[in-house]
């Protein structure tokens, strides 16, 4: 149980280009989900975090017009990096939390690569 | 504002113990979470300590104390796979910070 996917696994797009990463509570339903974004060789820092039907809360220093968040369903959030840059190049991380208890559950992660 | 200190690396041997661990200040605390993580792979999920104390699951153990700022994460028999980074996460403010992650090495 508390299985968490996310898509795709990898992309790569160019400069300049838009990139959705969905992710889904597969077998729950997530009351809250959290983004988190990790360059090589450094912890997780979180982005923004989503309820259903409420708009997103974003940490400082992350701009919420560039990192577009939809939390449309207790199963699914998107993020949509939009006019993509190199330097937006890291690893992807979503979470989610059931709303029984305090645990998140991570998807497996998203590799954005903009060239 | 966050403060989460944990030592960047550490290498151990085979079927040794290491223990990791972790200083926190943070604005709010409701517990911490240790997790593991291979190279390029999510974050999954070790222990839980909200209350003082030790808490033991198979190989791994996990302490706390609150009134230290204190936490640390013992691995016990090391295995080969045990090698990959240990991130120690406070969770407060309805939200996790983490550290920066110890990259554990387990040489034959």
């Amino acid at each position: 149980g508390a299985v968490v996917s996310q898509h795709p696994s990898w992309v790569i797009c160019k400069s300049g280009t838009s990139v959705k990463i969905e992710c889904r509570s597969l077998d729950f339903q997530a009351t809250t989900m959290f983004w988190y974004r990790q360059f090589p060789k450094q912890s997780l820092m979180l982005m923004a975090t989503s309820n259903e039907g409420s708009k997103a809360t974003y940490e400082q220093g992350v701009e919420k017009d560039k990192f577009l968040i939809n939390h449309a369903s207790l199963t699914l959030s998107t993020l949509t990096v939009t006019s993509a840059h190199p330097e937006d190049s890291s690893f992807y991380i979503c979470s989610a939390e059931s709303g029984r208890g305090n645990e998140q559950y991570f998807g497996p992660g998203t590799r954005l690569t903009v060239t | 504002g966050q403060n989460i200190d944990q030592p960047t690396e550490m290498t151990a041997t085979e079927g040794a113990i290491v223990q990791i661990n972790c200083t926190y200040q943070t604005s709010g605390f409701n517990g911490l979470f240790w997790y593991q993580q291979h190279a390029g792979e999510a974050p999954t999920f070790l222990s839980y300590n909200v209350l003082d104390g030790l808490e033991e699951k198979g190989r791994f153990s996990s302490f706390l104390s609150r009134s230290k700022g204190y936490s640390y994460l013992l691995l016990k028999e090391l295995q080969m796979k045990d090698s990959a980074s240990y991130l120690c996460a406070v969770e407060g403010d309805y939200k996790l910070s983490f550290g920066a992650g110890t990259t554990v090495t387990v040489r034959a």
